[in-house]
């Protein structure tokens, strides 16, 4: 079984400050996990994953992670928050190889202050 | 390239009514999923499919049912409408490269439900 916990259901950050989300995933077999963004209104769009080749995976609009075995961690940051990455982000995982349930963590909506 | 395309994008029903989402991929996946987004609960998935005329029950499949007749076409059915089912609905598909085992899942632009 497989499963991924989100800490904070909401997260707020002045423009410019640093963005760290939050996912701690769980898994029996070696994981694929994934970060997906949601705009308002919208489908998930795909940020960044982490596939079992580089630990430090960089994604698209700056933002990078940080697959941690130890700490069974896949925290999501970005340098410098800008107001347009106000969204929700959703952590995911998956076992590797064939087809595997994607399993979504709950959700972490970013509100970006001016 | 369209991606994957789902209609409708809102409908509102009568508590007992019947309808079918139908959802549309062009990029020859395999793995085609129906997921339901709630507030505060993420994505549940309901139903997915691992290759034409193929279905499986996820995690909140009752009072859904499911078609994959073609594989391009993943069907979503409600047979008698209930309040508990007002959601936002996303279908995706997924990739899974043999080898190297990569995968993505890409998703619709979703369906707002509304049951009264």
């Amino acid at each position: 079984a497989q499963s991924v916990t989100q800490l904070g259901s909401h997260v707020s950050v002045s423009e410019g400050a640093l963005v760290l989300l939050r996912c701690n995933y769980s898994s029996s077999v070696p994981p694929y996990l994934f970060w997906y963004v949601q705009y308002p209104n919208q489908g998930l769009q795909l940020l960044l994953k982490y596939t079992s080749a580089a630990t430090l995976v960089k994604g698209i609009n700056g933002f990078e992670a940080e697959f941690k075995k130890s700490e069974t961690s896949f925290h999501l940051t970005k340098p410098s928050a800008h107001m347009s990455d106000a969204a929700e982000y959703f952590c995911a995982v998956s076992g590797a190889g064939g087809y595997q349930k994607v399993t979504f963590g709950t959700g972490t909506k970013l509100q970006v202050i001016p | 390239n369209a991606g994957v395309t789902q209609t409708p994008k809102f409908r509102v029903l009568k508590t007992g009514q019947s309808m079918t989402l139908l959802c549309a991929q062009d990029m020859n996946h395999e793995y085609m999923y129906w997921y339901r987004q709630d507030p505060g609960m993420g994505l549940r998935l309901i139903h997915y499919s691992v290759g034409e005329g193929t279905t499986a029950k996820g995690e909140v499949p009752d009072g859904y049912n499911v078609s994959r007749l073609k594989k391009q076409n993943f069907l979503l059915g409600l047979e008698s409408a209930a309040p508990s089912q007002t959601s936002v609905y996303f279908c995706a598909s997924s990739y899974s490269l043999r080898g190297t085992g990569d995968t993505e899942a890409f998703f619709g632009q979703g369906t707002r439900l509304t049951v009264v």
